[in-house]
């Protein structure tokens, strides 16, 4: 069975500073998809980014960036040049198989300080 | 183009009632899962469908069910409603289902308090 595992309960970053997000997951697909999703306090869930494990290549969006590590299966999450729009909760999830199922960690809270 | 839909946003019902949720996909969009997400259990798969039918079900007891109608638009029913029902309900739509890497949005989610 997959699994995705958010180690940081809770983390907290000053505006216009670079965080990392954690996320480890387990899985004996060779084809599959990770995302970062984000939940600021509306509850709305919106799609941060995406990778496709057969891409070597890591994912950017913006001040968005990924560091996939396919061996290590781990897939951090990178926010630079952070905004206070930023705080929210951030939900690491894994796509695999011959399923649309996203399987969620547990998230990180960010709180981006002024 | 109009994002995902769910109404209603908003229900409070009492032990032993059932209640329906409704979910609107995306233009276009022909797959609709939903998830349930509480504070102890955090976000769980409950369903899947695509083109009417259920391709996909998550770990919960036969109370919940859901259907899928031909313009897409999902319902999920919950039936003799226990206090641990109270959640945010989330319904995503994506263009397609099964292995793709098309990308899942998501509702503004059913809040459902059960007293």
């Amino acid at each position: 069975a997959q699994t995705v595992t958010q180690s940081q309960p809770e983390m907290s970053v000053q505006e216009a500073e670079t965080v990392t997000l954690s996320c480890t997951y387990d899985t004996s697909e060779n084809n599959y998809y990770l995302f970062w999703y984000k939940q600021p306090p509306s509850r709305q869930m919106i799609l941060v980014i995406r990778q496709e494990a057969y891409k070597q290549q890591n994912a950017t969006e913006n001040r968005f960036s990924v560091n996939f590590q396919k061996a290590a299966k781990s897939f951090s999450l990178k926010i630079s040049d952070s905004q206070l729009g930023d705080t929210a909760m951030y939900f690491c999830a894994f796509r695999g198989g011959a399923t649309n199922k996203l399987i969620f960690g547990t998230g990180t809270l960010l709180a981006v300080q002024p | 183009k109009a994002g995902v839909t769910q109404t209603p946003r908003y229900l409070i019902k009492t032990r032993g009632q059932q209640v329906t949720l409704s979910c609107s996909p995306i233009s276009g969009h022909r797959s609709v899962s939903w998830y349930q997400q509480t504070p102890g259990q955090g976000l769980q798969f409950l369903f899947e469908y695509f083109s009417e039918t259920q391709r996909n079900k998550g770990n919960f007891p036969g109370r919940f069910s859901g259907r899928q109608f031909s313009n897409s638009r999902s319902e999920m029913n919950v039936s003799t409603l226990e206090l641990g029902d109270s959640a945010l309900y989330l319904c995503a739509s994506s263009l397609r289902g099964g292995p793709s890497s098309y990308e899942q949005y998501f509702g503004p989610g059913t809040r459902l308090t059960v007293t």
